[in-house]
């Protein structure tokens, strides 16, 4: 069955700190990765997508993805985060040439301490 | 991007009620998508909405339950029929525009069922 898994469900890190959260997918084909972010009280807003060519994608606010396709993931990176990233984070999937039906992950919450 | 709005962004009903959640887009989109994102859960597709013809729904999900409609390319509803408190969760409509393109979601509508 197709699934998308977050490994971590709460991160907690202070300002500056360096930031990875872990994605893997299971689907048997050809994908679309996204990930994305809901600020306490805002709707899901795209942070960044891969869809073909350079695997290491680069999103809004300086946060980047890189595609490993050997491992199936997707990891979510950020050199230094602030207390305005403390969000949560949602890696999806979908197969490419499709619309829509993304499959998502349960999230990752991060806290930035201040 | 497309600008989505719900209503009612929240509400609270009673066991065995209906409500029904209106999505306005502020442009013609070919996919609009109902979704449902229980606490502490990932997002679940549970239909896609088709202007025209009968919704498409997803394993686990029939029309007796969430009957959609789909009068236009910019508007759907959902509704949450029979209610009970399992089906406490926010439901968010989104739509993408096009093959291998993004979702963009509505703030979504917070449901409580008591």
């Amino acid at each position: 069955a197709q699934s998308v898994s977050q490994h971590n469900h709460h991160v907690i890190l202070s300002e500056a700190a360096s930031l990875e959260l872990g994605c893997n997918y299971s689907y048997g084909g050809t994908v679309n990765l996204f990930w994305y972010v809901q600020y306490p009280g805002q709707h899901l807003q795209l942070l960044l997508k891969y869809f073909s060519g350079d695997p290491l994608v680069k999103g809004i606010k300086g946060f980047e993805a890189e595609f490993i396709k050997s491992k199936f993931s997707f990891n979510l990176r950020k050199p230094s985060v602030q207390w305005s990233d403390t969000a949560e984070y949602f890696c999806a999937v979908n197969a490419r040439g499709s619309q829509g039906n993304l499959i998502f992950g349960k999230g990752t919450k991060l806290s930035v301490k201040p | 991007s497309a600008v989505i709005s719900q209503k009612p962004s929240r509400d609270i009903c009673q066991r065995g009620t209906s409500l029904t959640i209106q999505c306005q887009v502020d442009s013609q989109v070919t996919m609009m998508f109902w979704y449902r994102q229980q606490p502490g859960q990932s997002l679940t597709l549970i239909a896609t909405a088709n202007q025209g013809s009968e919704a498409t729904y997803e394993s686990g999900f029939v029309i007796d339950k969430f009957p959609i409609s789909r009068p236009n390319l910019t508007f759907s509803t959902l509704t949450v029929s029979n209610m009970s408190p399992e089906d406490s969760s926010i439901y968010l409509c989104s739509v993408t525009g096009g093959i291998n393109s993004p979702l963009h979601f509505g703030n979504g509508t917070r449901l409580t069922v008591t």
